[in-house]
């Protein structure tokens, strides 16, 4: 079972919104609305972000946002801050392997 | 609001078993309601599902580790616990655990602050 693909890097200026995707297969991504986001800063804990592609989690900023095309998830954030500067992983229910991670992606905010 | 700390040493010889054990804070650990779960994260690296427990003590594994990888609960004590053997290098990581629904749907919240274990003579 291999990750799920993510771009290495996004950046984006403040105020400006950015889009980090997220894909897998029929297997895992397209084939399920089990998929989830989390936001991890340097030297601390991922942070549920969205669940079951979409959903947010109380307390989390509504600047963020999840969506799902075919085998390709997306996390958007809106309004981007330069506390949203960190890394961001997926997560989605595969049918093989029962979890899979993302490939990460390290977001900046110039 | 539940809380998760692993426990156990930072410090493993090659060839030798790993053991983490994760305690749950009291009055939370329900097991039957949730999956109680492992993760790892190798430096620079991204995030890897080793496996859950739930119930009674039903587990599954990540396929790549499920030859190595024992994972128990002691509800008595509330807490779930880690086994890894054969260790390498390549186990070097921060090892995570976390509590999921027990659905289909992986999603992880909260997770334990991470413990680091180190493979090495």
């Amino acid at each position: 079972q291999s990750a799920l693909t993510q771009p290495a890097s996004v950046s984006g200026s403040p105020g400006q919104s950015i889009t980090i995707s997220c894909t897998g297969t029929t297997s895992d991504v397209g084939g399920y609305n089990y998929v989830s986001w989390y936001q991890q800063h340097p030297g601390k804990v991922p942070k549920l972000m969205i669940y079951d592609v979409s959903n947010r989690p109380s307390g989390v900023s509504n600047r963020f946002s999840g969506s799902k095309s075919d085998n390709t998830a997306s996390l958007t954030i809106s309004g981007l801050q330069a506390e949203d500067e960190a890394d961001y992983y997926c997560s989605s229910y595969s049918s093989s392997a029962l979890v899979v991670f993302g490939t990460g992606t390290k977001v900046t905010v110039l | 609001q539940v809380q998760l700390r692993e426990s156990g040493p930072g410090l493993v010889k090659p060839s030798q078993t790993l053991s983490l054990a994760c305690t749950v804070s009291s009055g939370a650990f329900n097991s039957g309601s949730f999956y109680w779960t492992w993760i790892r994260q190798s430096a620079g690296k991204g995030l890897e599902w080793i496996g859950h427990i739930y119930g009674r003590g039903t587990t599954n594994y990540n396929p790549p580790l499920k030859s190595r990888v024992t994972i128990s609960i002691d509800t008595s004590n509330n807490q779930f616990s880690l086994k890894l053997t054969s260790v390498t290098a390549a186990d070097t990581a921060v090892y995570y655990c976390a509590r999921s629904p027990v659905t289909y749907s992986p999603w992880f919240d909260p997770w334990g602050q991470g413990t680091l274990v180190t493979v090495s003579s």
